[in-house]
Formats: structure tokens, C-alpha cells, sequence
């Protein structure tokens, strides 16, 4: 079954520092999101991109925080000058079409971000 | 009012028992639902999508009533193996770019 895939499984990195995490979602889908998740907190909307362009983003997702499909197959989250609570769980998903068609997004396994 | 609540349990039950789980939501816009599965420390797993007339999956059935923005998921003949978090998940507007809102989860143990 195809899946999505997420490089690093494990991130650590000093406060201040730049992170680009990294997904490759399943090969027919069009839409991608980004979720993060706080260690024991629920799972949260980051951004929604569709045809090279952000289509929603939430308020978490601010100025330090970009994405990007570099090539026809990685979609990447770039986060510029960490702080300590952007350590999170962050998941990328895709879906075939959008998800008010019912169309479930499938997840990846998640990138654990931690902050020092 | 969260935009999607659930009770976060925990639910401890025998092997073999009928539990179900409950979930609200505020936008009584929203169009499409779901229910994930998520074990510690992984991802988010689709385990159905939740129609309006209600559907069943095995062991699984899903309900929703529009009217109360309520959904239900029941799980029969309860295996150790469904010992996760449930994910109340509705995509809550209609149009909208797929933006996906998460209830808090509902942890269930199944013990032997």
C-alpha cells in the first residue's frame, strides 16, 4: 500500500537553529498538509498546499514557518529560528482530492522535533 | 465550545467487550467526518470515514447525527490489539482547502 514518508524520524537541534523536515507523500495525491502535535496535546492544522501554493494556513503557522515542493515529489516544512515550543511532533499528509469529499488524508509516521 | 470535544477516558475494558465512544462538534457546517486511531507516539490512522446514514466496518460502526453535531463510533467484540487513542476528526467547513480539526482523542485499554 502506498504511503507517505517523512525524513528525519528524530530532529534535534539548538534554539535559533534552522530545521527542514521532509515528506514525500503518495504519488497521485494533490493535496498536502502539515499537523503538528505537542507532546500530550491534540493533533493541529498547520498549513494546506494544493497546485505549488498555500491554500489555508492556522495561526501557528507565522513568518517562521515556510513550505515548499522543491520537485515533483518532496513537499518540505522549513522552520527558521526555533524556540523551544515549536518541539513537537509533526506529521505531513496527502490526499487524492480535498477532504470535504470525505477523501481521508493519510498520514506519515511524523518527524519528532526536539528543541534544545 | 472546542470545535470538536470528546471525552479523553480512559476506558478500561474486559476482552471481548462493547465499547463506544462519543464526539461533538460546533460547526454545523462541517461536511465530512472521520474517526482515527492513534497508538503512542505514532501517527494518526484512518480507521473510517462516518457517512450520514451511518456505516460499519467489521467491528466497527460509525454514526452521526447532523441534527445533534454528534458522532459515534462502537467497537464490539473489543480485542486487545484496539487498545489506542480514538480521534474524533471533521473537516469543518464545506469548500474549504481540507484543513482537518482534531478532537482531543479518547484513550481506550482493552485488558485480558
Amino acid at each position: 500500500e502506498p504511503e507517505v514518508t517523512q525524513t528525519p524520524s528524530h530532529q534535534v537541534t539548538q534554539m535559533g537553529q534552522e530545521v527542514i523536515l521532509r515528506c514525500v507523500p503518495i504519488s497521485n495525491h494533490l493535496y498536502f498538509y502539515w499537523y503538528r502535535q505537542i507532546l500530550g496535546q491534540k493533533v493541529e492544522f498547520l498549513v494546506s498546499f494544493y497546485n505549488n501554493e498555500i491554500s489555508e494556513k492556522s495561526e501557528i503557522f507565522d513568518d517562521q514557518f515556510s513550505v515548499e515542493r522543491p520537485d515533483g515529489s518532496n513537499f518540505t516544512l522549513k522552520i527558521r529560528s526555533t524556540k523551544l515550543e515549536d518541539s513537537a511532533m509533526y506529521f505531513c499528509a496527502s490526499s487524492e482530492r480535498r477532504s470535504f469529499s470525505n477523501q481521508p488524508q493519510h498520514f506519515g509516521d511524523g518527524t519528532r522535533l526536539s528543541i534544545l | 465550545r472546542k470545535e470538536v470535544e470528546q471525552d479523553p477516558g480512559p476506558f478500561n475494558v474486559p476482552e471481548g467487550a462493547t465499547v463506544a465512544f462519543n464526539c461533538t462538534y460546533s460547526n454545523s457546517a462541517s461536511q465530512s467526518f472521520f474517526w482515527y486511531r492513534q497508538d503512542c507516539r505514532k501517527e494518526p490512522k484512518l480507521l473510517m470515514s462516518v457517512y450520514s446514514s451511518g456505516n460499519e466496518d467489521g467491528r466497527f460502526t460509525a454514526q452521526l447525527n447532523r441534527a445533534s453535531q454528534y458522532i459515534s463510533l462502537l467497537i464490539r467484540d473489543s480485542k486487545l490489539s484496539d487498545s489506542a487513542t480514538y480521534l474524533c476528526v471533521v473537516n469543518p467547513l464545506p469548500g474549504n482547502t481540507g484543513k482537518l480539526i482534531f478532537g482531543q482523542g479518547t484513550t481506550l485499554q482493552v485488558k485480558p
